[in-house]
């Protein structure tokens, strides 16, 4: 079934330097692949999205890169801040008629300052 | 504008009890989901409702759990009989369509 991967569970880096997250998929039919950012005890909130049509966005810090033929997706956070803080979650959109939605299993990121 | 909001935050009861969640989406969004949260795990889902048409209930363990969004627009969860395993955070979310969903704030369980 769909499935996605996520790695690594737990990601520690010091004020300033980059963080990247890696998610893998199964499912070739996926389309749509975003991220959230859950802090403790709060919603998942989006922070940046990507389609299968494009390769690459970014949004100020954070970009997510895309390779289709090898299934698998980033998260990059660059010049982190203890803001960055949290868990985050990849997910993937299978259309297989109705659009459903799997999340990984999430990452904590810990920023020190 | 209003977002998904969730009630009650948080709901504490004996294993073998009912219990219900409710969820108003944001205001427009046809489709609606239920999601469970365990402890360290990424959010999965219960089922999803395009108005009040249950489209993807293939998760939900239909023995115990059952929703409903009977105007297309509220919707509930209930659990009944709930057991220990049904500790978790239930989280509601809306969309447009195929794109972002906005969460809610959840719905954390605890059955002792």
């Amino acid at each position: 079934g769909e499935n996605v991967e996520q790695h690594p569970s737990t990601l520690s880096v010091q004020e300033g330097d980059s963080a990247v997250i890696k998610c893998t998929y199964s499912d070739s039919a996926s389309n749509y692949f975003p991220w959230y950012k859950q802090e403790l005890g709060k919603r998942p909130q989006l922070i940046i999205d990507i389609r299968s049509n494009v390769g690459e966005k970014k949004d100020q810090r954070i970009a997510v890169t895309l390779n289709k033929t090898a299934k698998h997706f980033s998260l990059h956070i660059t010049e982190t801040q203890p803001e960055d803080s949290a868990v985050y979650f990849c997910a993937a959109m299978w259309d297989t008629g109705f659009q459903k939605l799997v999340f990984g299993t999430g990452t904590r990121l810990l920023v020190s300052p | 504008e209003a977002g998904v909001v969730q009630s009650p935050r948080y709901k504490i009861i004996e294993k073998k009890q009912p219990v219900a969640f409710w969820c108003n989406p944001i205001s427009g969004h046809n489709t609606l989901y239920w999601y469970r949260q365990n402890l360290g795990q990424g959010p999965e889902l219960l089922i999803r409702y395009e108005n009040e048409e249950a489209v993807d209930d293939s998760q939900l363990p239909k023995d115990r759990f059952s929703a409903e969004r009977l105007k297309g627009v509220d919707s509930t969860l209930k659990i009944q009989p709930a057991e220990l395993g049904d500790s978790a955070v239930y989280l509601c979310a809306s969309s447009l369509g195929p794109g972002e969903l906005f969460f809610g704030e959840g719905s954390r369980l605890t059955v002792l």
